[in-house]
């Protein structure tokens, strides 16, 4: 069957620190993979978009990964800070359908 | 720029109730997804429409639920006869282009709807 997982507890780090999080899917063929941030009682905002064929993507303090061979896509947020503690999901466009999957989302905790 | 907007942002109905759940696109988007989230889930598609066509409701249940997008106004989401399992945040987005163009989606602040 497909899926796609995220780490379902909680990720805890020191401010300063670097956050990663995992995106793993089983059974699809995404022509790209989408990360958004969502926060308590709002819509998701869009951060970082990676295409099949692109290994690293970064924008500022935030690195994607994408490996097809491993079905997995990590999420980096250098020098965290408590500003960015978040959920944060990871969403699939797979080329037969048109649409987004999406994650459960992870939720990141940055500590002062 | 105004964003994705939804209204109303709270909406409370008893059971067996009708809701309707609207949503503009941002100015010049032509794509529209309706997603539902249940409390501690993630996000599940549901329709997505452009302008007076159905693209793909493959996420939306056979009964009760129903979308358009009309030439003018705004998308709109209907549930009929609301039971409690309705009661989640229902998200709107919207995009430029189709998906397979390669574009983000952005996101509305979504309807938290209550089914009491």
């Amino acid at each position: 069957s497909q899926k796609i997982e995220q780490n379902s507890e909680a990720l805890n780090i020191q401010e300063g620190k670097t956050a990663t999080l995992t995106c793993n899917y089983t059974n699809y063929s995404p022509a790209y993979l989408q990360w958004y941030r969502q926060d308590p009682g709002r819509g998701p905002v869009f951060l970082l978009l990676i295409r099949e064929n692109e290994k690293e993507k970064r924008k500022e303090r935030l690195k994607v990964t994408f490996d097809t061979t491993l079905k997995q896509s990590l999420f980096h947020i250098t020098a965290s800070q408590p500003a960015d503690s978040a959920t944060y999901l990871c969403a699939l466009l797979t080329s037969n359908t048109g649409k987004l999957i999406f994650g459960q989302g992870t939720t990141l905790q940055v500590k002062p | 720029n105004a964003g994705v907007m939804q209204n109303p942002r709270h909406l409370v109905r008893r059971r067996g109730q009708e809701a309707r759940l609207r949503c503009s696109p941002m100015k010049g988007h032509s794509h529209v997804y309706w997603y539902r989230q249940l409390p501690e889930e993630g996000l599940k598609f549901m329709v997505y429409l452009q302008k007076e066509n159905i693209i793909d409701e493959s996420g939306m249940p056979k009964e009760r639920f129903s979308a358009e997008f009309p030439k003018e106004g705004p998308s709109i989401l209907r549930i009929q006869q609301v039971v409690r399992g309705d009661s989640a945040a229902y998200f709107c987005a919207s995009s430029r282009d189709s998906p397979l163009a390669v574009h983000e989606q952005f996101f509305g602040p979504g309807t938290r709807l209550t089914v009491l």
